[in-house]
C-alpha cells in the first residue's frame, strides 16, 4: 500500500510567479510518478510522467523533480497564468494506482 | 476530448437500487480503470481490466463489480446502493497493461446521486 500527501491547503499565487506543489509518499519508491490536472467536475488530465532514474523532467512551463531519497516530488509551474488555476494531483503505481488528494492552485491576475 | 466516453453523465437513484455505468475506452487502448471520487475521499482506484481480464483491484466494495467485454468497453455495476455511494465515477484507459508506465486518459465521469 502507499500513502500520498499533498499540500492540503489551497495555494494562491500572483500571476507571473512560480507555483511549487509538493507530493510526499511514505512507503516504497515507485518506478514512475505522474502528475495530473483536474478542473472542477471534470476528469483528470495527464501532465507529466517522471521515472525513478530521472531527477527532473520539463514540459513547456512545467517542471517535475523526483527525489527517491526524500520520497518526494515537486511540481513547478513557472510564469503562472490564471488559466493554470486547477487542482493538481500526483499519482503513483503500485499493486494498484494511488492518487494524492490534490492541491488546489489559484493564480490571481 | 480524451476519447474516453462514459454514460450516463448523471444518475439519480434510491438506496437499495442497482445501477450500471458504462465506459468506452480510447480506440486501441486495452486497459480500463475505474475510480470513485467523493469530496472527502479524493480519487480512489477501484479496479483495472486489461484486454478482458482483471489486472488490479483496489478498495472496491463487494457490492460493486465490473467487467470488460470483448469489444473492450467496460461496465461498473453498483448494487444495494447506499447514500455514501454518491460520488463521481471516472473511467480511464491506457494502451498498456502496467499502470503507471504511461498516461491514463480519463472520461468525463458519471455523477451518481443516491437519495
Amino acid at each position: 500500500s502507499q500513502k500520498i500527501e499533498q499540500n492540503s491547503e489551497a495555494l494562491n499565487i500572483q500571476e507571473g510567479k512560480t507555483a511549487t506543489l509538493t507530493c510526499n509518499y511514505t512507503n516504497y519508491s515507485p518506478a514512475y510518478l505522474q502528475w495530473y490536472r483536474q478542473d472542477p467536475g471534470r476528469g483528470p488530465v495527464f501532465l507529466l510522467l517522471i521515472r525513478e532514474n530521472e531527477k527532473e523532467k520539463r514540459k513547456e512551463r512545467l517542471k517535475v523533480t523526483f527525489d527517491t531519497t526524500l520520497k518526494q516530488s515537486l511540481f513547478h509551474i513557472t510564469a503562472s497564468q490564471p488559466a493554470d488555476s486547477a487542482t493538481y494531483l500526483c499519482a503513483l503505481p503500485g499493486n494498484q494506482f494511488y492518487f494524492g488528494t490534490g492541491t488546489s492552485l489559484t493564480v490571481i491576475p | 476530448d480524451s476519447g474516453v466516453t462514459q454514460t450516463p453523465k448523471h444518475l439519480i437513484t434510491a438506496t437499495g437500487q442497482r445501477v450500471t455505468l458504462r465506459c468506452s475506452p480510447r480506440s486501441g487502448d486495452l486497459s480500463v480503470y475505474w475510480y470513485q471520487q467523493s469530496l472527502d475521499q479524493g480519487l480512489q482506484f477501484l479496479i483495472q481490466y486489461y484486454n478482458g481480464e482483471e489486472r488490479a483491484k483496489g478498495n472496491i466494495l463487494e457490492r460493486f463489480s465490473a467487467q470488460q467485454f470483448p469489444d473492450l468497453h467496460s461496465e461498473l455495476n453498483l448494487s444495494s446502493l447506499e447514500l455514501g455511494d454518491s460520488a463521481l465515477y471516472f473511467c480511464a484507459s491506457s494502451p498498456q497493461r502496467l499502470a503507471g508506465h504511461n498516461e491514463q486518459f480519463f472520461g468525463p465521469g458519471t455523477r451518481l446521486t443516491v437519495l
